[in-house]
């Protein structure tokens, strides 16, 4: 079975700090998926990171896949209340595994 | 708006019902996933379609049941329902089967379940 752990469970920070979240595994992936989720909403896809070290920007967030491919970071640079929400990873080989996602709330 | 959509948005049964969820993928999109989302399991993979055929198995129930039709729409029925089947219920789609590992899926927005 392949496991996804994702920490921390919870983050709650002010407005304007950084933060980094985790996702960890003792499996290989082909590729990982970092996605956001709000409340009553579907996950909405936010990068695929494929190569090990690869290292993607997106606006204030950055993504990086393990060298060994199975951990991958998502920090946020200056966090605004918009980027509330659940973030989930989900490693890729024959389908698509996903964490228990951290809870991040921006304080205003 | 992922280009995805389920109905119904919300459906309360109860115990021992038979309910069906439906799905239609973005356009061009072989690949149809149902998804079952708790607050202790996560996200969960139930079963994936591609063009009309079963293509993989999740932790999906012997109560559960899905198809995908000519039209690429997907329908999840579950049947014998308990109080523990409430949860939120996802599809998503995926332009390829996803037999590299390499695809991106893109989420419905919910059927939420609720089980009295």
């Amino acid at each position: 079975t392949q496991l996804l752990e994702q920490s921390p469970q919870f983050l709650s920070i002010q407005e304007g700090e950084n933060l980094t979240v985790y996702c960890n595994s003792s499996s290989v992936f082909s590729s990982l998926q970092w996605y956001r989720q709000e409340p009553g909403e579907g996950p909405v896809l936010l990068v695929t990171v494929v190569t090990g070290g690869e290292v993607k920007k997106l606006k204030r967030l950055t993504f990086q896949f393990g060298d060994a491919r199975k951990d991958s970071s998502l920090h946020i640079t200056a966090a605004q209340p918009g980027d509330t929400g659940l973030y989930l990873c989900g490693g890729s080989n024959y389908k698509l595994t996903f964490g228990k996602g951290t809870l991040l709330t921006v304080n205003p | 708006d992922s280009g995805v959509t389920q109905t119904p948005k919300h459906l309360i049964t109860a115990t021992g019902q038979r309910v069906t969820l439906r799905c239609s993928p973005r356009s061009g999109d072989l690949s149809v996933y149902w998804y079952q989302q708790s607050l202790d399991q996560g996200l969960q993979f139930l079963i994936q379609y591609y063009n009309g055929e079963e293509r993989a198995k999740g932790n999906i129930l012997e109560r559960f049941s899905a198809q995908q039709f000519p039209d690429l729409h997907s329908e999840l029925n579950l049947s014998s329902l308990e109080l523990g089947d409430s949860a939120l219920y996802f599809c998503a789609s995926s332009a390829h089967a996803g037999d590299r590992g390499q695809y991106e899926q893109y989420f419905g927005p919910g059927t939420r379940l609720t089980v009295t």
